[in-house]
């Protein structure tokens, strides 16, 4: 079955660190990959996402992920973390076929002044 | 570009009544699907629907069930209510019939059940 694995449940970083979320799925072949992030109380906002063609993707708020097939990963990172990137972060695929999205457990970023 | 619109934001059940949910997509996006989140098991898929068909379930108990009407807007239904059926209950949408576009959320409607 496809799953997606975020292996860090919290994460904590002093603001203007640099970070990395770690995302790793299983599935047969090439997933569509997504990265949300929720704040206190709220839905889900898209960071960005990965159908196909280069494997480094450019997201709002300065995010960026690589994806790499040989691992089956999907890392999130941002060269300086703001302290308004406090959150929680999930990592989903459409594995193929409908709008489904299957969705790590999430990680909860804290910054640190 | 109105976004995703999920009513009511907040509410309170009492077990054994019954609950309805609404949610209007982006406007032109066909694909609306709900989702629950609670901290123990997350985020869980609950069905999709297109063009006012569900395609694809998830693992939920015949209590919870949806509809999507001819204007895209959707409703989801869970009767018999339970303690357990607290949770934050998002709806997404999506443009096409196909899995490759982006899935978009709104704010959450969150039911409480005591």
């Amino acid at each position: 079955a496809q799953s997606v694995t975020q292996p860090d449940i919290h994460i904590t970083v002093s603001e203007g660190a640099s970070l990395e979320l770690r995302c790793n799925y299983s599935y047969g072949a090439t997933p569509y990959l997504f990265w949300y992030v929720q704040s206190p109380g709220q839905g889900l906002q898209l960071l960005l996402k990965y159908f196909s063609g280069d494997t480094l993707v450019q997201g709002i708020k300065g995010f960026e992920a690589e994806f790499k097939r040989s691992q089956s990963s999907f890392n999130l990172r941002k060269p300086s973390v703001h302290w308004s990137d406090a959150a929680e972060y999930f990592c989903a695929v459409v594995p193929g076929g409908y709008n489904k999205l299957i969705f790590g457990a999430g990680t909860r970023l804290a910054v640190h002044p | 570009k109105a976004g995703v619109t999920q009513t009511p934001r907040y509410l309170i059940k009492t077990r054994g009544q019954q609950v309805t949910l609404s949610c209007s997509p982006i406007s032109g996006h066909r694909s609306v699907s709900w989702y629950q989140q609670t901290p123990g098991q997350g985020l869980q898929f609950l069905f999709e629907y297109f063009s006012e068909t569900q395609r694809n379930k998830g693992n939920f108990p015949g209590r919870f069930s949806g509809r999507q009407f001819s204007n895209s807007r959707s409703e989801m239904n869970v009767s018999t209510l339970e303690l357990g059926d607290s949770a934050l209950y998002l709806c997404a949408s999506s443009g096409d019939s196909w899995s490759g576009n982006t899935i978009y959320f709104g704010e959450g409607s969150w039911l409480t059940v005591v």
